[in-house]
C-alpha cells in the first residue's frame, strides 16, 4: 500500500486570500504526481501531472511544485475565489498505471 | 470537450444481486480504469484495461468483479454478487497512450452504488 497523505483535511478562507496545501508521498519508485480538482456532483478534473524533481506547473491562479527526493508536492491558489471551492486530490503513480490517491483537501472560499 | 460518461448516476441493488456499471470512455483513449470511493475514504484503484485485457488490478478486484469492453465504445464493470461493503462511488477513467509517467487520466462523474 502506497501511503499518500494530504494536509490540511479542510480549509476555509476568505475570497482574495492565497492558500496552499500539501501532498506527501513515498520518495522511492516515483513515476508521477497528479493533482485533481473535484467539485461535488462533477467529475474530478485533472489539474497537473508532474514527473520531474523541481517541476513547477501553473494554470491561471493555481500552481504546483514537486520535490521527489523528499516526497512532497505543494498546490498554491493565489487570490482564492468562491469558484475555487472544491476538494483537491493528489495522486501518486509508481510503476504501473494505478493512481494512489490521498484523502483530499476540502477548500471552502467564502465571499 | 470530450468527456467520460457513466450510467446510471445512482444504482440501488439488493445484496447478492448482480450489477453492471457502464462507462463510455473518451473515444481516442486506449487505457481504461475503474476506481471506487467508499464514503469517507480515499479513492481506490480497482483495475486497468488495455487491448482487451486487464493490465493491472488491485487486491479489491477479486473474483466477484469483472470488466468488459463489449463494443468499440462501452466499458463495463460487473459485480456478480453484491455485498453491503460494495456500496461506494464507482469512477470510470480513461487515458491516451502518452507514456506511462505523464499519462493523464480523465474521470467520469461516477455511479453511486448502494447495496441494501
Amino acid at each position: 500500500i502506497l501511503n499518500v497523505e494530504q494536509s490540511p483535511q479542510s480549509l476555509h478562507v476568505q475570497e482574495g486570500d492565497s492558500t496552499n496545501f500539501t501532498c506527501s508521498f513515498p520518495s522511492s519508485n516515483f513515476y508521477a504526481l497528479h493533482w485533481y480538482r473535484w467539485e461535488t456532483a462533477k467529475s474530478p478534473e485533472a489539474l497537473f501531472v508532474m514527473t520531474l524533481n523541481g517541476d513547477e506547473k501553473k494554470k491561471g491562479r493555481i500552481s504546483a511544485t514537486l520535490n521527489t527526493k523528499e516526497g512532497y508536492s505543494y498546490l498554491y491558489i493565489k487570490g482564492s475565489q468562491p469558484e475555487d471551492s472544491a476538494t483537491y486530490l493528489c495522486a501518486f503513480r509508481s510503476s504501473g498505471y494505478a493512481l494512489n490517491f490521498g484523502k483530499g483537501t476540502s477548500l471552502l472560499v467564502t465571499p | 470537450e470530450p468527456e467520460v460518461t457513466q450510467t446510471p448516476s445512482h444504482q440501488v441493488t439488493q445484496m447478492g444481486q448482480e450489477v453492471i456499471l457502464r462507462c463510455v470512455p473518451i473515444s481516442n483513449h486506449l487505457y481504461f480504469y475503474w476506481y471506487r470511493q467508499i464514503l469517507g475514504q480515499k479513492v481506490e484503484f480497482l483495475v486497468s484495461f488495455y487491448n482487451n485485457e486487464i493490465s493491472e488490478k488491485s487486491e479489491i478486484f477479486d473474483d466477484q468483479f469483472s470488466v468488459e469492453r463489449p463494443d468499440g465504445s462501452n466499458f463495463t464493470l460487473k459485480i456478480r454478487s453484491t455485498k453491503l461493503e460494495d456500496s461506494a462511488m464507482y469512477f470510470c477513467a480513461s487515458s491516451e497512450l502518452r507514456g506511462q509517467g505523464k499519462t493523464e487520466a480523465f474521470f467520469g462523474q461516477g455511479t453511486r452504488l448502494t447495496v441494501v
